[in-house]
């Protein structure tokens, strides 16, 4: 059964940082490409960020370009959102997901002064 | 960024009875190699979204049959041919062929 399991939400200031980790099992992860998607609160879906399956390729959306780092570490079968400079409006759940098929429980970051 | 536009936006329905949703994309999904990357997911409230449906018309292992997608190009529409109670949630359409990956604004199907 494939199980994404998220984590390292919290409530931050504005300008902060934070990691969030996303932990996988019941499927081969470095045969998978990995995303990140949001949902701010009461809104829809926002894909985030993508990772190819060797971390070779990484794709953005604009808004967090420069800020935000997406990588994996197949060892330890575990994909990672580096999440610099947070603003207001990065305010979500956060969902991993592979490769548009299946997907995490979410953990929630707020961004708050 | 490729636009994704939903309608309706709302759905009420009576149990039992049909159920269609429309989705249009401001640019053609189909890929060089010939697969017409469009998905559709279920959020159920206060869960993770699900999907549905992938290129098109293609259903995701153990989603009823009731649930079906067609289109092609730029227009798509997925259908529920009899509306069950476990289907109340916010439905989404995506497109998996341009940077970013876009998503409809979201279709909140109710129950009358």
């Amino acid at each position: 059964e494939v199980q994404l399991v998220e984590s390292g939400g919290a409530l931050v200031q504005p300008g902060a940082s934070l990691r969030l980790s996303c932990e996988a099992s019941g499927f081969s992860f470095s045969t998978y490409w990995m995303s990140w998607i949001r949902q701010a609160p009461g809104k829809g879906l926002e894909w985030v960020a993508h990772i190819k399956e060797d971390g070779s390729e990484k794709y953005y959306v604009d808004s967090v370009k420069g800020r935000f780092t997406i990588s994996r570490d197949s060892a330890k079968n575990s994909l990672y959102l580096q999440m610099n400079s947070l603003r207001a409006e990065d305010t979500a759940v956060y969902y991993c997901m592979r490769q548009g098929q299946d997907w995490g429980q979410g953990t929630m970051v707020t961004v708050s002064s | 960024d490729v636009v994704m536009t939903q309608s309706p936006l709302s759905l009420p329905v009576t149990l039992g009875q049909p159920a269609s949703i429309s989705c249009r994309s401001s640019q053609s999904l189909v890929k060089s190699d010939g697969t017409t990357r469009l998905y559709w997911f279920q959020q159920r409230p206060g869960q993770s979204p699900r999907r549905l449906i992938y290129w098109v018309s293609n259903r995701d292992s153990g989603v009823p049959d009731r649930f079906s997608g067609s289109g092609s190009g730029t227009d798509f529409t997925l259908k529920i041919s009899r509306v069950e109670a476990e289907d109340v949630g916010v439905y989404y359409c995506m497109q998996g062929i341009y940077w970013p990956h876009t998503f409809g604004q979201g279709t909140k199907l109710e129950i009358k």
